[in-house]
């Protein structure tokens, strides 16, 4: 069974830019999610993705969207970056609706400059 | 909203001492609780998770009792080692589906 995996591991943009994570997600599961992980803090959820459909979204604005596509794989996108994105971005996925255990990824650290 | 209270730390312990690490939540109505580990430059691993009142979710030596009367989920365990050195956090589902994290707590471990 192919665990949780994520893409690139680190990543360097300037203010302004735009950039594209990648996850996918373990066998079976249909449901992803996404985390941002500040420094020295818990992560805090940004959306979650269920059967190709946005199915909730936290305290973040419109620059972060995300897709999950036919094989349960998603993208989080952020626009115009700002300093404050530097974190590292978790991606979780879990089988169904709150019907199993979110299983974590290693996570994209992402430093804007 | 719902949230999640953990003790801050460091907590810095030495080896084979026993370990408690406090975990309180808020939440409208009666969510699964998981305490997950993260050790340096790495992402969240699952250690053990609780779905209801009373249940006891236990892995490698740690161990977590749901108490609904107290809205508590405390990380235990008997001997910790070296090895445990991490940062754990105490997570609850909300009716969302979403997982609400607390701030973490930072355990080292001495040999």
């Amino acid at each position: 069974e192919t665990g949780v995996t994520q893409s690139p591991t680190h990543l360097i943009k300037t203010r302004g830019q735009q950039v594209t994570l990648r996850c996918s997600s373990q066998s079976g599961h249909n449901t992803v999610s996404w985390y941002q992980q500040a420094l020295g803090q818990g992560p805090q959820f940004i959306f979650q993705y269920y059967r190709e459909e946005e199915n909730g979204r936290g305290n973040f604005p419109p620059r972060f969207s995300g897709l999950q596509f036919p094989n349960y794989s998603s993208e989080l996108n952020v626009n115009a970056l700002e300093l404050d994105d530097s974190a590292l971005y978790l991606c979780a996925s879990s089988m169904g609706q709150g019907a199993g255990t979110q299983y974590f990824g290693p996570g994209t650290r992402l430093t804007v400059l | 909203g719902d949230s999640v209270t953990q003790m801050e730390g460091p907590v810095t312990l030495s080896e084979e001492a026993f370990l408690t690490i406090n975990c309180t939540y808020t939440a409208t109505g009666y969510p699964s609780l998981f305490w997950y580990v993260q050790y340096p430059g790495e992402g969240l691993q699952l250690l053990l998770k609780a779905t209801k009142a009373d249940d006891k979710g236990s892995n490698k030596g740690f161990e977590a009792t749901y108490r609904k009367e107290t809205t508590s989920f405390h990380l235990e365990k008997g001997s910790v080692q070296v090895s445990d050195s991490a940062v754990y956090f105490c997570a609850l589902e909300d009716s969302s589906y979403k997982l609400i994290f607390g701030s973490g707590t930072r355990l080292l471990v001495r040999p």
